[in-house]
């Protein structure tokens, strides 16, 4: 079976720009939960969506935002990119919104310069 | 509010030396206790979790885990490391009703030397 996939891998953008991540969960699984990894750090958790709802948002201001689609893929939107917004970005989801057993993505890259 | 140390930035082991990477939580109460690990360029993968009861946990790998609450603590260990183990590990704490938002610590970088 096909793990956690997001796409792209990699991007660059400038500051002030709008981005659009993207994520495919496990089959069967309906939630997805958004992380970020500044480099040196661990992940920081972001949004958690099940069933196409925002159940869990962490510190991260408005311009931060995501959606689940009916296929439970999600997209996690930044909007006014700011330097300190360079980080990985995982994906990671689960069978239902209080699952432990989490599958994390390899995560895509954002260097905004 | 619920936080994770991981004390050792960075780690050096010789490779079939023993290891233990070390992790203090803070919470409220008995907390859903993680260990990941990170190759570079890759996702987390889950090598063992604590929820309850035995307090030694079998994950992964030959990894092992033992949960102690008077110290808050849940140190990853493996008897006889191998060059392959070189990678990120992170401990993260997960809250009772919400597995999926997870607190991770700073992480500990794995070095294997030959």
């Amino acid at each position: 079976d096909a793990g956690v996939t997001q796409s792209p891998t990699h991007l660059i953008k400038t500051r002030g720009q709008q981005v659009t991540l993207r994520c495919s969960p496990i089959s069967g699984h309906k939630s997805v939960s958004w992380y970020q990894q500044v480099l040196g750090q661990g992940p920081q958790f972001i949004f958690q969506y099940y069933e196409k709802e925002e159940r869990g948002r962490g510190n991260f201001p408005d311009r931060f935002s995501a959606r689940q689609f009916p296929n439970y893929s999600s997209e996690l939107n930044v909007n006014a990119l700011l330097l300190g917004d360079s980080a990985l970005y995982l994906c990671a989801s689960s069978l239902t919104r209080t699952s432990y057993e989490q599958y994390f993505g390899p995560g895509t890259r954002l260097t905004v310069t | 509010a619920q936080s994770v140390t991981q004390p050792d930035i960075h780690i050096t082991v010789s490779e079939g030396a023993s290891l233990e990477l070390r992790c203090n939580y803070s919470y409220g109460a008995t907390p859903y206790l993680f260990w990941y690990v990170q190759s570079p360029g890759q996702g987390l993968q889950l090598l063992l979790k604590y929820f309850s009861g035995d307090t030694l946990v079998q994950g992964i790998k030959g990894f092992e885990a033992e949960f102690k609450r008077s110290q808050s603590s849940f140190n990853l260990r493996k008897p006889s490391v191998h060059w392959s183990d070189a990678a990120e590990y992170f401990c993260a704490v997960g809250p009772l009703r919400n597995g999926n938002k997870l607190v991770f610590g700073a992480g500990t970088i794995l070095r294997v030397k030959s």
